[in-house]
């Protein structure tokens, strides 16, 4: 059973560009979760859908947003790119939204300059 | 709203050891708690969970955690740390819809030969 896969692995960017990071979940898992982890503030909730709709969203500018698709994939977009953002973007994926098992991915490393 | 502490932000233990891993939550009902481990470059991989019933959890690789309500804390230990042992920890809490997990700030554990 292949995990959940995020894409790219790795990115660099410049500030005011855009980004998009990509997430296939695990084969029947309908809800996905992204965060970012920072040294300096570690594991912090960005958002979750299910079922192509976003149920819960963290303390982050609207410059971030994602969406899923109805074959539960989900991308997320960062516009206006900040050196703060540099992270890793981890995606995780479970069963469907209530106390589940968070399966997460290798993350995505984007490096802003 | 929910919250968790790791007392430790790093600890070292020989190999062979034992090791106990600290957390404390805050979280007005009964909580649904994790333990993740992330090796560097890497996701976060579950090590076991407590939903309800028995208050010890076995996980994979050796750990085990208890819950405590009266102390709020859900301590990892394992009895003989190996090597391969050496990562980050996360301790998580979860509410009603899991994607939005609260962790913690982490403990690095370096495991000496």
């Amino acid at each position: 059973k292949a995990g959940v896969t995020q894409t790219p692995r790795y990115l660099i960017k410049t500030r005011g560009q855009q980004v998009t990071l990509s997430c296939s979940p695990i084969s029947g898992h309908r809800s996905v979760s992204w965060y970012q982890q920072t040294p300096g503030q570690g594991l912090q909730f960005l958002f979750e859908y299910f079922s192509e709709t976003q149920r819960n969203k963290g303390n982050f500018p609207g410059r971030f947003s994602g969406r899923q698709f109805s074959n539960s994939r989900s991308e997320m977009n960062v516009s206006t790119l900040e050196l703060g953002d540099s992270a890793l973007y981890l995606c995780a994926s479970s069963l469907s939204i209530g106390p589940n098992v968070l399966t997460f991915g290798a993350g995505s490393r984007l490096t802003v300059l | 709203a929910q919250s968790v502490t790791q007392p430790d932000i790093h600890i070292t233990v020989s190999e062979g050891a034992s090791l106990e891993l600290r957390c404390n939550y805050s979280y007005g009902a009964t909580p649904y708690l994790f333990w993740y481990v992330q090796s560097p470059g890497q996701g976060l991989q579950l090590l076991l969970k407590y939903f309800s019933g028995d208050t010890l959890v076995q996980g994979i690789k050796g750990f085990e955690a208890e819950f405590k309500r009266s102390q709020s804390s859900f301590n990892l230990r394992k009895p003989s740390v190996h090597w391969s042992d050496a990562a980050e920890y996360f301790c998580a809490v979860g509410a009603t819809n899991a994607g939005k997990s609260t962790f913690g700030d982490g403990t690095t554990l370096t495991v000496k030969p």
